[in-house]
């Protein structure tokens, strides 16, 4: 299994309150995700980074913010939560494929529950 | 826009019998991969097969496979003699070359013994 930790695991929070996820890794892959999971919408790209610094934005970015100040870590803060935000939070990572790449995959972490009430 | 959509939000099937899960998906490119993602309960995303787009023969991995169908844009899932451990949320998903991963919303199987 690819080497990837997710902190926390769970985590209860407050409206209105920053909340920063991370994600570390040890595979030295250089694209890191952060998806959520919700009910009837499968996963939806939060933000990803194709290296250190560089970052951008997935399909439901508004209300998260990301940074990667090293290879292995990528952290996704909450500035203020709302109870929308409430879900599945997976960290993802992929490396850089060749054109017709025989390793293009996916590796998720365990996920975070992150309930905002 | 690359778009990936599961029809079948929820299927069933008996123990030991064959079940296929559907998966279409819309793209302009011609160099791309297709995935098969299980979700058991334990929330852990275990990859069951991969597609590469250029490659006309469907891949298998022991009781799985699929039918890929390019022009028709079609990606499914057949799972032979299933099991009880084969009661998941499987995802169907699209890469394109520059490192885009797309999801579609799962389709729940449940396995009756």
């Amino acid at each position: 299994d690819a080497g990837i930790t997710q902190s926390p695991r769970h985590k209860v929070t407050e409206t209105g309150t920053p909340v920063t996820l991370r994600c570390h890794q040890t595979e030295n892959h250089r694209y890191m995700y952060w998806y959520r999971q919700d009910p009837g919408h499968g996963l939806r790209l939060i933000h990803y980074s194709y290296g250190v610094k560089d970052t951008d934005k997935g399909e439901v970015s508004d209300g998260y913010s990301v940074s990667r100040s090293k290879t292995e870590d990528f952290l996704l803060t909450l500035e203020s939560a709302t109870s929308s935000q409430t879900s599945v939070y997976f960290c993802a990572i992929s490396e850089f494929p060749s054109r017709r790449a025989t390793n293009e995959k996916l590796f998720f972490g365990s996920g975070t529950q992150l309930s905002v009430l | 826009a690359q778009t990936v959509t599961q029809s079948q939000p929820e299927m069933s099937v008996q123990e030991a019998e064959t079940v296929t899960l559907s998966c279409t998906y819309d793209t302009s490119e011609s160099d791309y991969y297709l995935f098969w993602y299980k979700q058991p309960p334990s929330r852990q995303m275990i990859l069951v097969i991969r597609q590469e787009a250029y490659k006309q023969q469907n891949a298998t991995e022991n009781r799985f496979s699929v039918n890929f169908q390019k022009a028709a844009k079609s990606f499914s899932l057949k799972i032979s003699d299933s099991q009880l451990g084969d009661a998941a949320m499987y995802f169907c998903a699209f890469s394109n070359t520059g490192n885009q991963f797309y999801f579609g919303t799962g389709t729940s199987l449940t396995v009756i013994p």
